[in-house]
């Protein structure tokens, strides 16, 4: 069964510092990848995805993750960090056989002035 | 843009009582899901459903819970008899196809009393 590991429940950085947060997934081929944001009273909103070809992903609000096979991962970066990033993050997968996501635990990201 | 929108935001109701949660998903969409978060943990998979009958579900989707599509438009989950511990946020999500992007609603927080 497919399942993802976000290893950090919360991450403090400095207004303007850079940003990664990291999952890890369990598959044994390569699978769908999302990356989802939860801002306070907020739904989820789609951050980027990986499906196939270049690995380094781009996506909303200047974000960008890679994917690394190698490493089961697809970590979630941004160069600088602004206050409005501040929310919950959540990693997501879904794998051949299932078309159901399946998230991580989130992590939470406070951003310090 | 399209999203998906859920009622009420915000819902208390009394141990042993019936809740219904209310979603519209986006008008093209054929796949649709339900997942829930309780407080401080993972996003948990529920229910999805497809061509007017559920195709899958989870564990937490006990008799208790059960899922509609009354009209063309609408999307409910129901709790027969809450419990404290159904108090949670929860999730309608809707998908074009399968293994395509789940759009998310922005959530309808459940306080059990």
């Amino acid at each position: 069964a497919q399942s993802v590991t976000q290893p950090d429940i919360h991450i403090t950085v400095s207004e303007g510092a850079s940003l990664e947060l990291r999952c890890n997934y369990s598959y044994g081929a390569t699978p769908y990848l999302f990356w989802y944001v939860q801002s306070p009273g907020q739904g989820l909103q789609l951050l980027l995805k990986y499906f196939s070809g270049d690995t380094l992903v781009q996506g909303i609000k200047g974000f960008e993750a890679e994917f690394k096979r190698s490493q089961s991962s697809f970590n979630l970066r941004k160069p600088s960090v602004h206050w409005s990033d501040a929310a919950e993050y959540f990693c997501a997968v879904l794998s051949g056989g299932s078309y159901i996501p399946t998230f991580g635990r989130g992590t939470s990201l406070i951003v310090h002035p | 843009e399209p999203e998906v929108t859920q009622t009420p935001s915000h819902q208390v109701t009394q141990m042993g009582q019936e809740v219904i949660l209310r979603c519209v998903p986006i008008s093209n969409h054929l796949y649709f899901y339900w997942y829930r978060q309780i407080l401080g943990q993972k996003v948990e998979f529920l229910v999805s459903f497809y061509n007017n009958e559920i195709s899958e579900k989870s564990e937490i989707f006990d008799d208790q819970f059960s899922v509609e599509r009354p009209d063309g438009s609408n999307f409910t989950l129901k709790i027969r008899s809450t419990k404290l511990e159904d108090s949670a946020m929860y999730f309608c999500a809707s998908s074009e196809q399968d293994s395509t992007e789940a759009f998310f609603g922005q959530g309808t927080r459940l306080t059990v009393v």
